[in-house]
């Protein structure tokens, strides 16, 4: 079945350090969604990629879907304490649509 | 708009209970879904629906019934409650199977 792997599971950095996390699949995407949970709050909804290649920018965020459509990138520059939090990809094919395990930043001021 | 609404919030069940766990929208969506989450696991997918009628199972479909009777409701039933059903859940809603989800706050569910 669809298998979106996401690493790494965990990630603590100083602030102001950056941080990145990684999704990978085994087939092509028809899109991917990155989603930030705060520690004891719901998933939100941070983006949305659909084209080979694409980047987008939110901020201090920088979201990379890559040319095969079969993996992704979350960027985070320069973290801040508000940062913290889990990160999760959600994507897949033919209706078939999954999380990845996220990532769980920590940030020490 | 309230948007994804759940409840309750928490809940604390003896093994072999039943209950239903409510989840509405107001934002006229077709496709909602229900998770549960687990430490390390991630969100699975338990059952989803992508209209009033049509309801299909997802990653983790054992132990739970849903229904779609309208398009703002999505309850989720526990047949016969166990504590490997002690979780976080999350509704979740969207425009269709493929846009941004908009969840719930979530139930908290022990089962002892």
């Amino acid at each position: 079945g669809q298998q979106v792997m996401q690493i790494p599971q965990y990630q603590h950095v100083q602030e102001g350090e950056d941080f990145t996390t990684y999704c990978n699949s085994s087939t092509t995407l028809s899109n991917i969604q990155w989603y930030k949970q705060r520690p004891g709050g719901h998933p939100v909804f941070l983006i949305q990629l659909v084209k080979s290649g694409e980047v987008k920018k939110q901020k201090r965020l920088t979201f990379q879907f890559g040319e095969a459509k079969k993996n992704s990138s979350l960027h985070i520059t320069a973290t801040q304490t508000t940062d913290v939090g889990t990160y999760f990809c959600y994507g897949g094919s033919q209706g078939n649509l999954i999380f990845g395990k996220g990532t769980k930043l920590s940030v020490k001021p | 708009n309230a948007g994804v609404t759940q409840t309750p919030k928490f809940q604390v069940l003896k093994t072999g209970q039943s209950m239903t766990l409510q989840c509405a929208q107001d934002m006229n969506h077709e496709y909602m879904s229900w998770y549960r989450q687990d430490p390390g696991m991630g969100l699975r997918l338990i059952h989803y629906s992508v209209g009033a009628g049509i309801t299909d199972q997802g990653e983790v479909p054992n132990g739970y019934n849903v229904s779609r009777s309208t398009t703002e409701d999505f309850p989720l039933r526990l047949l016969s409650a166990a504590p490997s059903q002690t979780s976080v859940y999350f509704c979740a809603s969207s425009r269709h199977t493929y846009n941004e989800q908009f969840f719930g706050p979530g139930t908290r569910l022990t089962v002892l």
